[in-house]
C-alpha cells in the first residue's frame, strides 16, 4: 500500500524556538494531508487540513499563526510548530488520502519542549 | 459529523476471534465505514473499509447492517500483535472528507 513518510520522529528543542515537522507522500499525489496531534492516552485531535498550492483550513481553536502548515507539492506538506512552549509537547501525526480509499497516516513526531 | 460509538475497551484471548461493534445510527449515504488502529507510538494504520456490503481483506472481515446504522470488525484469530486501539470513522466522500476520529475501543489481547 501507500506510504506517508513523516521525519522526524522525535524531537526534543527548546522553549520559545521553532520546530518543522515534513509530512511526504512516498508513492501516490496528495492533493490533501491532514495534521493531527495526540496527548498522552487521548484520541487524535484534527488540526488543520493542508491543501496544496492553497491555505490550510485550520480547525476551531488551532492558532494558524502558531501552526504554520505549507503544502507546497504534491508529494510534501510541513507542519512548523513557532516559538513552541512545553505545552505544545504532543505527538503530531500526519496523514494523506484521496476521497475513496484509505487513509495513509505518517509514523508520527513526538515533539518535547524543554 | 456523524458520530460513531464503541465500547471503550475489550478483552479476547489469544488466537480467538473477535468482534468489535460500531453504532452509528446517525449515517448518511454518502459515509464510507472506515476502521483504522493504532499501536502504542505510532501512526494509525488503514484495517478496512465498506459502504453497503461485508468487505474482507488479509487483515480482517467488516460485517455491516443491512440499515448501516451499525458495523462489526471481525479479526479472525487474535494474536498479541493485534493489540491495539480500534477507531471505527464515518468518511462522507461528498463533503469535507475529514477524518475524525472518537475514542476508539481499546482490545487487550490475553495469551
Amino acid at each position: 500500500g501507500a506510504v506517508v513518510s513523516q521525519h522526524p520522529s522525535r524531537v526534543i528543542c527548546k522553549s520559545g524556538t521553532s520546530v518543522k515537522i515534513e509530512c511526504r507522500s512516498l508513492d501516490f499525489q496528495a492533493t490533501t494531508m491532514f495534521w493531527y496531534r495526540q496527548f498522552p492516552k487521548q484520541s487524535l485531535m484534527l488540526m488543520a487540513t493542508s491543501n496544496e498550492g492553497s491555505k490550510a483550513t485550520y480547525e476551531q481553536g488551532v492558532e494558524k499563526d502558531k501552526f504554520l502548515i505549507n503544502h507546497a507539492s504534491l508529494t510534501l506538506s510541513t507542519l512548523t510548530v513557532t516559538s513552541a512552549h512545553p505545552e505544545d509537547s504532543s505527538f503530531y501525526i500526519c496523514s494523506a488520502s484521496d476521497r475513496v480509499t484509505e487513509a495513509f497516516f505518517g509514523q508520527g513526531t513526538r515533539l518535547t519542549v524543554v | 459529523d456523524a458520530k460513531t460509538t464503541q465500547p471503550n475497551s475489550m478483552e479476547s484471548n489469544e488466537e480467538e476471534p473477535v468482534h468489535l461493534p460500531c453504532n452509528h445510527s446517525t449515517i448518511s449515504g454518502t459515509d464510507y465505514i472506515h476502521w483504522y488502529r493504532q499501536l502504542p507510538s505510532q501512526g494509525p494504520e488503514y484495517v478496512i473499509h465498506g459502504l453497503t456490503s461485508n468487505v474482507n481483506n488479509r487483515m480482517a472481515s467488516l460485517a455491516i447492517a443491512e440499515d448501516r446504522k451499525s458495523s462489526t470488525l471481525i479479526l479472525h484469530r487474535a494474536t498479541l500483535r493485534d493489540a491495539a486501539v480500534y477507531y471505527c470513522i464515518l468518511r462522507d466522500v461528498g463533503g469535507d472528507d475529514k477524518i475524525i476520529f472518537g475514542k476508539g475501543t481499546r482490545l487487550h489481547i490475553l495469551p
